[in-house]
C-alpha cells in the first residue's frame, strides 16, 4: 500500500449523518494533514495534526492520529450536501519534504 | 490567510505547442513551490520541487526537458509544458511553502486543466 492511503475510496451518506475516513501511512511523520478537493478544483487545507497529538477538532471536523498504528481518521459530523468532495490525507516528514498524498476518499452527501 | 494564484485555470492547446502555467504567492514569500499532476479520479503526483533561484528537483520519471520549471522570484514559479501531446492532458496544481510557515499547511493553487488536442 502507498503512503497516505485512505479508505474507503468512496462513501455515500445522507445529509446529517457523520462521515468517517481513514488514512494509513508507512514511515515516521512530523505531522499529517487533511485536504479537501472539490471536483476539478485545487486543494483546501482542512486540518493539521502533529505527531505528538492524538486528537484535534476544528468546527465539525475531528481528526485522530495513532502513531503506533500509523493511521489517522477524519470525522465530519452532521454532514451537509456542501461537504461533497474528495478528501486526501498527506504526510509530512522533516523539512520541506515532498508531500505524499493518498488516492483520496470521495464523499457524497445526499440531501 | 496565505493565497496562491494559479493561472490559467483552463487551457486548450494544439499538439506540438508549448503552454506556460503560472503560480504566484500573493501575500507571502514562497521559498519553495511544488508542482503536481493529477489524472482523473486519481491522487496528486508530485512532479517537481522548485526553490527560488535554483534548479528544480524533478521526481523520477518526470522529463525535465519537457516540463520546464522556473522559480525566478520568491512569489512566482512557472511550469512550461513543451511540445505538448494529448497524453499531457491533465490537471496541474502548484503549492507553495515559506520558511516562516514551515510545512504546517502548504497553500495550493486552484489548478490548471490542460487539454491538448
Amino acid at each position: 500500500s502507498q503512503q497516505g492511503e485512505e479508505d474507503p475510496q468512496a462513501l455515500s451518506i445522507q445529509e446529517g449523518e457523520n462521515a468517517t475516513m481513514n488514512c494509513s501511512y508507512k514511515t515516521s511523520i512530523n505531522n499529517l494533514q487533511w485536504y479537501r478537493q472539490n471536483s476539478g478544483r485545487g486543494l483546501v487545507h482542512l486540518i493539521l495534526i502533529r505527531s505528538n497529538e492524538r486528537e484535534k477538532h476544528s468546527g465539525r471536523l475531528r481528526v485522530t492520529l495513532d502513531t503506533s498504528k500509523k493511521s489517522s481518521s477524519l470525522l465530519i459530523t452532521a454532514s451537509r450536501a456542501a461537504d461533497t468532495a474528495s478528501y486526501f490525507c498527506a504526510t509530512f516528514s522533516g523539512g520541506y519534504q515532498k508531500v505524499t498524498f493518498g488516492i483520496g476518499t470521495k464523499l457524497q452527501v445526499i440531501p | 490567510g496565505a493565497v496562491v494564484s494559479q493561472h490559467p485555470s483552463r487551457v486548450i492547446c494544439k499538439s506540438g505547442t508549448s503552454v506556460k502555467i503560472e503560480c504566484r504567492s500573493l501575500d507571502f514569500q514562497a521559498t519553495t513551490m511544488f508542482w503536481y499532476r493529477q489524472f482523473p479520479k486519481q491522487s496528486l503526483m508530485l512532479m517537481a520541487t522548485s526553490n527560488e533561484g535554483s534548479k528544480a528537483t524533478y521526481e523520477q520519471g518526470v522529463e525535465k526537458d519537457k516540463f520546464l520549471i522556473n522559480h525566478a522570484s520568491l512569489t512566482l514559479s512557472t511550469l512550461t509544458v513543451t511540445s505538448a501531446h494529448p497524453e499531457d492532458s491533465s490537471f496541474y496544481i502548484c503549492s507553495a511553502a515559506s520558511a516562516d510557515r514551515g510545512n504546517y499547511g502548504y497553500t495550493f493553487g486552484s489548478g490548471t486543466r490542460l487539454t491538448v488536442v
